[in-house]
């Protein structure tokens, strides 16, 4: 158990829909950052927030956005689903934001698309 | 952009026999991390590497990192059925981790 909790565990929703995955951190962790996996593009860093403010930017596209509250947990949403953003989404966290630093990964939210 | 890519994609092995995969970086990579995700699970934290050169041990499982911090290895001895996975290097660059394509090892008793 790495100390950080990702809900719901899946979750299957229609094209077009919103959906929203939460994330809670290891206790005491600032940052949280968020994964996407799909069969074909391995581990795709999303973004990355610290202590409430955005860090960091991958390849998140227009239709998702996150936001991390005061409290730290962090919250992705995915709007207008479309069948490709089906794929495991993983929430990390680390104690700082550098990334040299260890990353505990989340057990992942399923997300199928149908 | 930064390009991580790994090779292998996959291997089977039969359990006893070596495994190594590696780690290549189109840029120098800045500390390299790996990981290990086993099947339905998450990736979880092994080791980083900081140093151009350095070779660390963990039992049967050796990472190395290149002299030009562009390449970095992980080689498993004497592999058993535990070992099975999918394995990710990742550089730590700035304020995100850029992980490579992975490599699937799949070990026969």
């Amino acid at each position: 158990d790495s100390g950080v909790t990702q809900t719901p565990k899946h979750l299957i929703t229609a094209t077009g829909q919103r959906v929203t995955l939460r994330c809670s951190p290891r206790s005491g962790d600032l940052s949280v950052y968020w994964y996407q996996q799909s069969l074909d593009q391995g581990l795709q860093f999303l973004i990355q927030y610290y202590n409430g403010e955005e860090r960091a930017k991958g390849n998140i596209l227009e239709r998702f956005s996150a936001q991390q509250f005061p409290d730290l947990h962090s919250e992705l949403n995915l709007s207008s689903l479309e069948l490709g953003d089906s794929a495991l989404y993983f929430c990390a966290s680390s104690p700082q934001q550098g990334s040299g630093n260890t990353i505990y990964f989340g057990e992942g939210s399923w997300l199928t698309v149908v | 952009g930064q390009q991580v890519m790994q090779i292998p994609q996959y291997q089977h092995v039969q359990e006893g026999e070596d495994f190594t995969t590696y780690c290549n970086s189109s840029t120098t990579l800045s500390n390299i991390q790996w990981y290990k995700q086993r099947p339905g699970g998450h990736p979880v934290f092994l080791i980083q590497l900081v140093k151009s050169g350095e070779v660390k041990k963990q039992k049967r499982l050796t990472f190395q990192f290149g002299e030009a911090k562009k390449n970095s290895s992980l080689h498993i001895t004497a592999t058993q059925t535990t070992d099975v996975g999918t394995y990710f290097c990742a550089d730590t660059g700035f304020q995100k981790l850029v992980f490579g394509t992975g490599t699937r090892l799949l070990v026969s008793p």
